[in-house]
């Protein structure tokens, strides 16, 4: 059964930084891309960070260039997400999704999601 | 940024009777088009890929349909648990975007 957990989330300062993480089990994590997907309050979903099976190329939101981060280790079989220069406008919960296939971004499983809170 | 916009914005139907939702892209995706359902506190479920494949486990009555710019689920006989909000993305060109959504609520 596939499993993805998140962790990392919680209210930070705007300016500050966090980490999120997403640890994978029940697939060879390692053969597909993977992603961060967001949703703020009472918002639609908003497609935030992606990168390719065995971490060969990075893709970002333009909202979130510059600032943000997506990495993984396929030998923990964990995401990560490294946030920086945080906006209260990036506040939102924050999920990390499988892709159907190894060449594809659209996505068959999701995690429960970690709330970012970025407030004052 | 290709820009999905569905419609309508919210979708008054009664127990049984079809649904059917719409989503447009500012240019063409192909295919390369997803929709999702999702139930408030949850994360989305994936429905259809590939504009009209449906996922594991999906019912028979959500299917989709279209290529290019046109799109369209229709579920075709609404039960309780459909009632949701339903959501577009393609997977076309980076970056990767969704709809705004369709809410889907009991007439």
């Amino acid at each position: 059964e596939v499993q993805l957990v998140e962790s990392g989330g919680g209210l930070v300062q705007p300016g500050g930084s966090l980490r999120l993480s997403c640890a994978a089990s029940g697939f060879t994590f390692s053969s597909y891309a993977m992603s961060w997907v967001r949703q703020a309050p009472g918002k639609g979903l908003e497609w935030v960070s992606a990168i390719r099976g065995g971490g060969s190329s990075t893709y970002n939101a333009d909202s979130v260039k510059g600032r943000f981060t997506v990495s993984r280790d396929d030998s923990k079989n964990t995401l990560y997400l490294q946030m920086s220069s945080l906006r209260v406008e990036d506040t939102a919960v924050y999920y990390c999704a499988k892709s159907v296939t190894v060449s594809t971004t659209n996505f068959d499983h999701w995690g429960q999601g970690t709330l970012v809170t970025v407030s004052s | 940024e290709i820009v999905m916009t569905q419609s309508p914005g919210t979708l008054s139907v009664s127990l049984g009777e079809r649904a059917t939702l719409s989503c447009r892209a500012s240019q063409s995706v192909s295919s390369n088009l997803a929709w999702y359902q999702q139930k408030p506190g949850q994360a989305p479920r994936l429905l259809i890929y590939g504009a009209s494949t449906r996922a594991t486990g999906i019912p028979a009555r959500f299917s989709g349909s279209g290529s290019g710019t046109e799109f369209t689920l229709t579920i075709s006989s609404l039960q309780s648990e459909d009632f949701a909000v339903y959501c577009c993305q393609q997977y076309n060109n980076w970056p990767r975007t969704f709809g705004q959504g369709t809410k889907v609520e009991i007439k």
